[in-house]
């Protein structure tokens, strides 16, 4: 099942705060996420495991709750360059079987 | 420089004629994988690769085949393709363990009339 990302769109103004939510009804091995800017192949942001510590990335971070099967990407102080879509990518199995979900997309205004 | 290709890069061709995506990648990566990307559907695996000779489905692989006979390597073979296989198609490979990120060809736009 792909999992469910909320919101699907967020409009910024420069310096605003994001939160992106990804859900699954599996046990989860590990919650990927990546950027995609329009016209361009996705790019992968960070990765959190199973039992893994919250990851940082500049003003990006994310967490991985396990139990509730959920992971949130929190973007800080958000700049021009964090516009684009968003995908959350889901290991349930551990065996390169990636399920996306279906992308929140982002627009950071000046 | 690391990377993953494609080609063609577009595509346009008609209901039934068979065609071959390519792609390659130079980072010695266990792991291959092939994705379709639709509007408000996100990414959608259509079949990885695991190693040399061993593949698997994903999520949507009706209609579509590969083959892994070299590591760099791993073609998306459409035998007869039909007008709702029009999409983005990404080729993406991955070392695999546990941080297994996945690094994205620049994608290959197909339409079927």
């Amino acid at each position: 099942q792909q999992p469910v990302q909320s919101p699907q769109a967020v409009i910024l103004r420069e310096g605003e705060d994001a939160v992106i939510n990804c859900s699954s009804s599996k046990a989860l091995y590990s919650v990927h996420w990546y950027r995609q800017k329009h016209g361009e192949a996705p790019v992968f942001l960070m990765i959190l495991l199973k039992g893994g510590e919250q990851k940082g990335h500049d003003k990006i971070s994310a967490s991985f709750n396990e139990k509730k099967q959920q992971s949130s990407l929190y973007l800080t102080a958000s700049q021009l360059s964090y516009s684009g879509t968003y995908f959350c990518g889901t290991e349930a199995g551990g065996y390169n079987k990636l399920i996306f979900g279906a992308g929140t997309r982002l627009a950071v205004h000046p | 420089e690391a990377q993953v290709t494609q080609n063609p890069r577009y595509l346009i061709t008609v209901t039934g004629k068979k065609l071959t995506v390519t792609c390659s990648q130079n980072m010695n990566h266990e792991y291959m994988s092939w994705y379709r990307q639709d509007p408000g559907l996100g990414l959608r695996q259509i079949y990885y690769s695991m190693n040399v000779e061993v593949t698997d489905k994903g999520d949507v692989p009706e209609g579509y085949k590969v083959s892994r006979k070299e590591k760099r390597n791993f073609p998306l073979i459409l035998e007869s393709p039909s007008p709702n296989q029009t999409s983005l198609y990404f080729c993406a490979s991955s070392p695999g363990g546990d941080v297994n990120e996945q690094y994205f060809g620049p994608g290959t736009r197909l339409t079927v009339t």
